[in-house]
């Protein structure tokens, strides 16, 4: 069963214009809720991460992500998309009930227009 | 060390060769997670240790892939009998019993 989704595999905006990436999970118990960055030829690093309370989560370079849970989403947004954002980007959950599994949706590049 | 560690970094071998890719991770970090990534795609889960439960062994794609973890810290992941299908970047990531996963540099495997 696919626990993540990543709605579009390639995105692009304009420098400048809000970045807007989509993650939703199934799971039957709230999971906890990361969405990593790769940039090209490095590893992945966390931008943000969501456990428990608020559900407005702020991460490295401006990002933050809003967990809904009637939505079951996570997606993440960005008000101003810089050059410097193109990359991967990774939606992930950790399902809490089941032994710690996590599983990764199958990415999204970015790509920024000058 | 500060972070999780892989080693090589780079491995180019023959088809048919057997490989090695070790990693180092975080130390208190009871879960540690193989993964593989090839060329522009995305994470493939390979195999999943947590602490002293029997391996999660549910991503391997064939008998030719095994891992082990010693004393609960590192790990190697062993590919036999390499095919080039088999080339790709193999990352490695370690994580508290709850909580986000750290990740190596990855070792990046070529088989000719």
């Amino acid at each position: 069963a696919q626990s993540v989704t990543q709605l579009g595999s390639h995105v692009s905006v304009s420098e400048g214009a809000l970045v807007l990436l989509r993650c939703n999970y199934s799971s039957s118990v709230p999971p906890y809720l990361f969405w990593y960055v790769q940039y090209p030829n490095q590893g992945l690093q966390l931008l943000l991460k969501y456990t428990t309370g608020a559900t407005l989560v702020k991460g490295i370079n401006g990002f933050e992500a809003e967990f809904k849970k009637s939505e079951t989403s996570f997606h993440l947004t960005k008000p101003s998309a810089h050059m410097s954002d193109a990359a991967e980007y990774f939606c992930a959950v950790e399902l809490t009930n089941t032994g710690n599994q996590f599983y990764f949706g199958t990415g999204t590049s970015l790509t920024v227009i000058p | 060390g500060a972070g999780v560690s892989q080693s090589p970094s780079n491995k180019v071998t023959e088809k048919g060769k057997d490989v090695e890719l070790r990693c180092d991770p975080i130390s208190g970090h009871t879960a540690l997670y193989w993964y593989r990534q090839s060329l522009g795609q995305g994470l493939e889960f390979l195999i999943y240790f947590q602490g002293n439960s029997a391996p999660d062994k549910s991503g391997l794609p064939s008998d030719r892939f095994s891992a082990e973890r010693t004393g609960g810290s590192v790990s190697t992941l062993t590919i036999q009998r390499t095919q080039q299908e088999d080339s790709a970047v193999y990352l490695c990531a370690s994580s508290k019993n709850l909580g986000e996963q750290f990740f190596g540099p990855g070792t990046r495997l070529t088989v000719l």
